[in-house]
């Protein structure tokens, strides 16, 4: 059973367009951890966030950690092809392991 | 910073024979490793916890006597699949603890014919 919950599941938009993906828990998370990975390769971290309310923003990407730490989103604007991937979204706890959402397959058409 | 490899990066066995994989942080020193398994279009699923120095803390469900794990040094883990059968085909990739955030490995790809 998956304790976080990413929607949607698969997302397709043309370059240029916004995107957001949700990562839901009814659980409260000490951090929260956005992840992208390519086929055939390891996942790679985007951002931590550890504060309810916090926000972080990375060139086009804004990540968003719930008041309650039990979810999160992230935002891309101007979405651009290298931006394809599936992206994970992972609670952490205070053993320091990892709860992964079952992630969001982005592909971004030029 | 912050770079963890993985050795092989895929490998090919016969069922019934034993594979290591080794998961290394290049330039940071880990207590903890993990280990996690991940099918074709599924997330990553947890196997077990690597401590320096001492067992590997292993998830339910996870055979501990078929999944060894090693972790002698705080740059090195290593998994060792034992006798391996088809269904343990599967992507393999670990990452290493440095304080809240994991770093993954590139993954390794196996395959059991």
């Amino acid at each position: 059973t998956q304790l976080l919950e990413q929607s949607p599941q698969f997302l397709s938009i043309q370059e240029g367009e916004n995107l957001t993906v949700y990562c839901n828990s009814s659980s409260v998370f000490s951090s929260l951890q956005w992840y992208r990975q390519e086929p055939g390769e390891g996942p790679v971290l985007l951002v931590t966030v550890v504060t309810g309310g916090e926000v972080k923003k990375l060139k086009r990407l804004t990540f968003q950690f719930g008041d309650a730490r039990k979810d999160s989103s992230l935002h891309i604007t101007a979405a651009q092809p290298g931006d394809t991937g599936l992206y994970l979204c992972a609670g952490g706890s205070n053993d320091y392991k990892l709860s992964f959402g079952a992630g969001t397959t982005v592909t971004v058409r030029a | 910073g912050a770079v963890v490899s993985q050795h092989p990066s895929w490998v090919i066995c016969k069922s019934g024979t034993s594979v290591k994989i080794e998961c290394r942080s290049l330039d940071f020193q880990a207590t903890t490793m993990f280990w996690y398994r991940q099918f074709p279009k599924q997330s990553l699923m947890l196997m077990a916890t690597s401590n320096e120095g001492s067992k590997a803390t292993y998830e339910q469900g996870v055979e501990k006597d078929k999944f060894l794990i090693n972790h002698a040094s705080l740059t090195l883990s290593t998994l060792t699949v034992t006798s391996a059968h088809p269904e343990d085909s599967s992507f393999y990739i670990c990452s290493a603890s440095r304080a809240i955030e994991q770093y993954f490995g590139p993954g390794t790809r196996l395959t059991v014919t």
